[in-house]
C-alpha cells in the first residue's frame, strides 16, 4: 500500500531533550516536506527536500533540522525542543515538483513541557 | 504577499449543499487545491483546479474559481455525515512551485 508513515504518533517530552520524528514513504517520491499545524494558522512548511541530499528551509525552520540521506526517509530533528514547538506535525511527499498530488502522513502530536 | 483565508466554521444540515469559501491574495497562483482532514488523520487531496479554469466538477464536488476576485469555493452536494472534516484551501505560486500555501481550514459539521 502506498503510504507515508511517521513515528512516533504521539510524544510528550521536556524542554531541551533532543528528539527525532521519522518519516518514510514507499512511493519513490523525490519531493518531501514537513509541516506543522497549529489552531487558526493552517499548515506551515518547516523544511522541504527536492531529492537526496537537497534540503531547503520553508516558512518556519527555526529550531528544526532535517536530513535526506536516502530517498525514502526524511527525519525531522529538534535539537533542543521548546514549548512553542508543541504542535501537530505532518510529513508529506509527492513524486516531483510538477506533481499536484501530495500524500500526507498521519501526523505526530508533540507536546514539549 | 501570500495569504490564503477561510472562515473557521460551517454547519449544514444533512442532505443540504455545503459551500466552503476561500480567498487568496497572490494573483500568480498556478494551482488551487482543496484538501480534507478527517479527525486524527493527515490531509487528503480532494480536488484541484488550474488557475486558467473557472470550474471543475467531480461527482458531488464542484470547485468554482473567480480569478478577478481571487475567490475559490468548494460546493459539496447532498452533504453526508462522512463529510464532517476540516477542509483546507491551498495554492501554489508560479514563482515557487516548491511551496504550497495553506489556509487555516474550515471545520464542517453536519446537523441531522
Amino acid at each position: 500500500e502506498a503510504q507515508v508513515t511517521q513515528n512516533p504518533r504521539y510524544l510528550i517530552t521536556v524542554t531541551g531533550k533532543k528528539l527525532t520524528v521519522t518519516c518514510s514513504q514507499n512511493m519513490n517520491h523525490e519531493y518531501m516536506s514537513w509541516y506543522r499545524q497549529d489552531p487558526g494558522l493552517g499548515l506551515r512548511q518547516i523544511y522541504y527536500s527536492m531529492n537526496v541530499e537537497v534540503t531547503d528551509k520553508g516558512d518556519v525552520p527555526e529550531g528544526y533540522k532535517v536530513s535526506r540521506k536516502e530517498k525514502r526517509n526524511f527525519p525531522l530533528i529538534l535539537e533542543s525542543p521548546s514549548p512553542n514547538q508543541t504542535s501537530l506535525y505532518f510529513c508529506a511527499s509527492r513524486r516531483g515538483l510538477g506533481d499536484n498530488e501530495q500524500f500526507f502522513g498521519p501526523g505526530t502530536r508533540l507536546t514539549v513541557l | 504577499g501570500e495569504d490564503v483565508e477561510q472562515s473557521l466554521f460551517l454547519s449544514v444540515r444533512e442532505g443540504d449543499s455545503s459551500v466552503i469559501n476561500c480567498t487568496y491574495t497572490d494573483s500568480s497562483s498556478t494551482y488551487l487545491y482543496w484538501y480534507k482532514q478527517e479527525p486524527g488523520a493527515g490531509l487528503q487531496l480532494l480536488t484541484y483546479i488550474f488557475s486558467n479554469m473557472d470550474m471543475k466538477q467531480d461527482q458531488r464536488l464542484t470547485v468554482l474559481l473567480n480569478k478577478k476576485d481571487k475567490h475559490l469555493s468548494l460546493r459539496i452536494a447532498d452533504t453526508q455525515t462522512g463529510d464532517s472534516a476540516i477542509y483546507f484551501c491551498a495554492e501554489t505560486l508560479y514563482s515557487s512551485a516548491s511551496k504550497i500555501i495553506f489556509g487555516s481550514g474550515t471545520r464542517l459539521s453536519i446537523r441531522p
